[in-house]
């Protein structure tokens, strides 16, 4: 199998709170996982790729102050949205990378966070 | 960087029927491209995937072929449902190992029963 969780689900949260989501992979460890963020009824918009005990790599526009990402394990990788303001609003989901013959990505089920 | 163009942005078809969605891509290294299901409001589903040295792949009603020479790839589902209603995303995928995906903007397709 190939099943990765995320949690939490949904979050609503003040402006200027922190906000923490854990991504893990259930049943395998993950070579690589990677977090996106989308915006309704649009793509799917790569923030950072991750690998553990190495820092991650953002891609460009996105504050890696901002969105911190820790990969503490082949299984686990959080991403804090820190000082959180009602632009930061959105669905996050993670993914993680399995290796079967090349890289397959799996997603989890996405956090939708509402900052107010 | 590699970019995906993937058309139509949004398809309706009679249940049955059958349904195309096309991708583009520009980089003549990408190796790997999955296709995905997302209903609404759940996570992106992998529902088939194509190397880059294979050129047709077939699973039940849907089928993905390759054309590397044209850079261009594309999903097919036969004997449509009104549960394959969902957004398809295309992807495109390079770099070795820890190569990032590319996706295109997605197909919402309706199936009408």
């Amino acid at each position: 199998g190939a099943v990765v969780s995320q949690h939490p689900s949904w979050v609503i949260c003040k402006s200027g709170t922190s906000v923490k989501i854990e991504c893990r992979s259930l049943d395998f460890q993950a070579t690589t996982m990677f977090w996106y963020r989308q915006f309704p009824k649009q793509s799917l918009m790569l923030m950072a790729t991750s690998n553990e005990g190495s820092k991650a790599t953002y891609e460009q526009g996105v504050e890696k102050d901002k969105f911190l990402i820790n990969h503490a394990s082949l299984t686990l990788s959080t991403l804090t949205v820190t000082s959180a303001h009602p632009e930061d609003s959105s669905f996050y989901i993670c993914s993680a990378g399995k290796l079967v013959g090349g890289e397959t990505q799996y997603f989890g089920p996405g956090t939708r966070l509402l900052v107010l | 960087g590699e970019n995906v163009e993937q058309h139509p942005s949004t398809l309706s078809v009679q249940e049955g029927d059958s349904a195309v969605i096309k991708c583009t891509y520009s980089d003549s290294a990408s190796n790997y491209f999955p296709w995905y299901k997302q209903e609404l409001g759940k996570r992106p589903q992998l529902i088939i995937d194509i190397r880059s040295n294979v050129g047709e792949k077939k699973d039940q009603r849907i089928a993905v072929t390759l054309n590397k020479t044209a850079k261009h790839f594309s999903l097919h589902i036969t004997e449509t449902q009104p549960e394959d209603s969902a957004v398809y995303f295309c992807a495109s995928h390079y770099g070795g190992s820890q190569g990032n995906l590319i996706f295109g903007k997605g197909t919402k397709l309706s199936v009408k029963p």
